[in-house]
């Protein structure tokens, strides 16, 4: 069975760009979760997919970020215009049925904004 | 708000000795999580502890949960270096399962 699956695995852009983050979540897995780790910081929640819907978003930093889960399936998660304190690893993670069941990661895109 | 702290942040050991590495929380979480990750992977799921007083061992690996004193411990036994890897505990933040990190312990095995 595959994992999650990120891409890209590294982005290097200019403060003002655009970047667009990829995760596919394990097939069959309801729930998916962003997650982001700035340097020297803990890993910190960004939000929450269940299928299509986000539950919970109260993570997400300001209205920079946009997620979506197109037909329950793989997320983006689209940051415009990058700033430089968005460098970071940011992380997806699904997990199958309920809310608390053990949540499966990806292995991160690491995000530098020159 | 649940908070994790993880202590040691950093731990340079050498093969054969043992260790603990300890996680206290703030607020009551209905499970712990402990996860390992190895640099530039996904973070493994180690072990899932539900109750108080929960010890799961998995190898030279061993952690335990103490809901009353808020405390969660993974203890190293003889320690060889393909443990070498950062370990995270986290715990249930949200009604929506989010989860809560610590700032993650970088173990160093040694020869």
């Amino acid at each position: 069975e595959a994992g999650v699956t990120q891409f890209p695995s590294h982005s290097v852009i200019e403060k003002g760009q655009t970047v667009t983050l990829r995760c596919d979540p394990i097939s069959g897995h309801d729930n998916l979760y962003w997650y982001r780790r700035v340097m020297g910081k803990e890993i910190k929640f960004l939000l929450h997919f269940v299928k299509e819907s986000k539950q919970d978003e109260s993570g997400m930093p300001n209205n920079r970020f946009l997620a979506e889960r197109t037909g329950g399936t793989y997320s983006t998660l689209k940051v415009q215009p990058a700033e430089l304190e968005d460098s970071g690893v940011y992380f997806c993670a699904s997990s199958q049925f309920g809310i608390r069941e053990t949540q499966y990661f990806g292995p991160g895109t690491r995000l530098l904004v020159l | 708000e649940l908070k994790v702290e993880q202590n040691p942040l950093f731990l340079s050991m050498q093969e054969g000795k043992n260790y603990t590495i300890y996680c206290n929380y703030s607020t009551t979480s209905d499970r712990l999580y402990w996860y390992r990750q190895d640099p530039g992977k996904s973070l493994e799921s180690l072990f899932v502890l539900l109750s108080n007083g929960a010890v799961k061992q998995e190898g030279r690996l061993m952690a335990s949960l103490d809901t009353k004193a808020r405390l969660s411990t993974l203890h190293i036994t003889a320690a060889v270096h393909d443990l070498s890897a950062t370990y995270f505990c986290a715990g249930i933040g949200g009604s929506q399962g989010n989860l809560i990190f610590g700032k993650g312990t970088k173990l160093s095995v040694k020869p």
